[in-house]
């Protein structure tokens, strides 16, 4: 069975309704900002992304917006669909380096 | 096709033996790194690699080690130092370049160790 741990905060959004989905991230220095989609079983697939010198960048039905005052970033996505439903990642990169670092995700729940 | 191969999907061990994943990638990529993924927690780096023979500890490397020895090869192995063992394994690859940085992933390779 599954181990016990800390659950993924959980977003249960109607089918057809925009979803938003936040992440606070943890560096001010952060030059890069991903979000991430992983499917049950799967590895995470790439949603968008955005530099620090933008506040907002659109994508095919998904929107990121970017508050560096209060690191914050968000990912909207419009219309929602079934095939919607997975975990989203936000993970951000710092400056001059090559690591990324990931947030512990949010479980996007389609109700019908 | 292109793109990050894991194998096998699911891997069973005993407590105390070592096991090696595999990481394969066609797609030309520089970097090549090793995630592990724990229920209700985000990906946590293990081990990366930028060039070939040449690799660099993440946030979690101890009771891990890898190889680079082929630009498509970075296979990660799980020793019995490792406490906690059991998890998702996740691969991925990139292209070290300053504009594009997108990680490719591998499907995972999830790790029973009894």
């Amino acid at each position: 069975g599954e181990s016990v741990g800390l659950h993924l905060p959980t977003l249960s959004v109607q089918e057809g309704d925009n979803s938003i989905i936040n992440c606070a991230y943890s560096n001010s220095a952060s030059d890069y900002f991903i979000w991430y989609k992983q499917e049950s079983g799967k590895g995470p697939q790439f949603i968008i992304d955005i530099r620090s010198n933008m506040d907002k960048r659109q994508g095919q039905r998904v929107t990121v917006l970017l508050n560096k005052t209060v690191k914050h970033l968000s990912l909207q996505i419009a219309a929602t669909q079934p095939g919607d439903s997975a975990v989203y990642f936000c993970a951000e990169m710092l400056n001059r380096d090559d690591k990324i670092i990931f947030g512990k995700g949010t479980r996007l729940h389609i109700l019908p | 096709d292109g793109g990050i191969t894991q194998s096998p999907k699911y891997l069973f061990r005993k407590e105390g033996q070592n096991v090696t994943l595999s990481c394969e990638q066609n797609l030309n990529h520089d970097a090549m790194y090793w995630y592990r993924q724990d229920p209700g927690q985000g990906l946590r780096l293990i081990y990366y690699s930028q060039i070939v023979n040449d690799f660099q500890k993440g946030d979690i490397a101890e009771g891990y080690s890898v190889s680079r020895e082929k630009k498509e090869s970075f296979p990660l192995t799980v020793t019995s130092a490792q406490k906690n063992p059991t998890a998702f394994y996740l691969c991925a690859s990139s292209v070290l370049a300053e504009i594009l940085y997108e990680q490719y992933f591998g499907p995972g390779t999830r790790l029973t160790v009894t």
